[in-house]
């Protein structure tokens, strides 16, 4: 299996920039596509689409999120951090079966 | 709209059996592919099972640690898939996700609320 690592946690301040890592054991690029996914979750709620084959925005998210990467690194970047964004972040990769999902990082501000 | 709602979770003992149903609405469910991803305690994501259309033969793959005790499938006249789970265990306890993908979108864009399955004597 794919294993995807990021750290736990991170704070910034905001209005500042946040930038969440990814890191892969394994390449996940395929044919010129990056299968790396982002997911925002609050509690209490389900994971929600960001973005999708590592820099495409998903529907209805704002342009505030960016996403960028590729082979086995990969960033998603909040810029500028609203209060709402508070949240844990969750990158999960689908070039193969299974998909399997890093461990998460809280946002927090300072 | 797209909706998935996920029922059947509950509390459980070890060893028996508990199914989940996901019934959808908003999109051609016939020609999707269906997943369960369940969240542990710990907050960790796991992608659990996936069954695909019928023009897949409805082809199905499973997580090496629900293999032999978990079975999903779907009824299409009613937009629906379901994960029947047997000989379960306290690390079965989750919240069960439904969620979609299709042949061209292998990303999960829709998640049902969940549906907690606890495993506890």
């Amino acid at each position: 299996d794919i294993v995807l690592t990021q750290s736990p946690a991170l704070a910034v301040s905001l209005g500042q920039r946040a930038t969440i890592s990814c890191k892969t054991n394994q390449n996940v690029d395929y044919y010129g596509n990056s299968y790396m996914h982002w997911y925002q979750q609050k509690p209490g709620q389900q994971p929600k689409l960001l973005i999708y084959l590592a820099s495409n925005l998903a529907s209805g998210i704002p342009a505030r999120f960016s996403g960028r990467g590729s082979g086995t690194d990969f960033t998603l970047t909040i810029d500028p951090v609203e209060a709402d964004d508070t949240a844990t972040y969750y990158c999960q990769q689908s070039r193969n079966l299974p998909p399997t999902f890093g461990g998460g990082t809280k946002l927090e501000l300072k | 709209e797209v909706q998935l709602v996920e029922t059947g979770g509950g509390l459980v003992q070890p060893g028996k059996s508990l199914k989940l149903t996901c019934a959808t609405s908003g999109f051609t469910f016939s020609n999707a592919w269906m997943h369960w991803v369940r969240q542990s305690p710990e907050k960790q994501l796991e992608w659990v099972a996936q069954i695909k259309a019928k023009s897949n033969n409805y082809a199905t793959y499973y997580a090496e640690s629900v293999k032999g005790r978990f079975t999903i499938s779907r009824d299409d006249s009613k937009s629906s898939v379901y994960l029947q789970m047997n000989s379960l265990k306290e690390e079965d306890t989750a919240i069960y996700y439904c969620t979609v993908t299709t042949r061209v979108s292998n990303w999960f864009a829709y998640w049902g609320q969940g549906t907690l399955v606890t495993v506890s004597s």
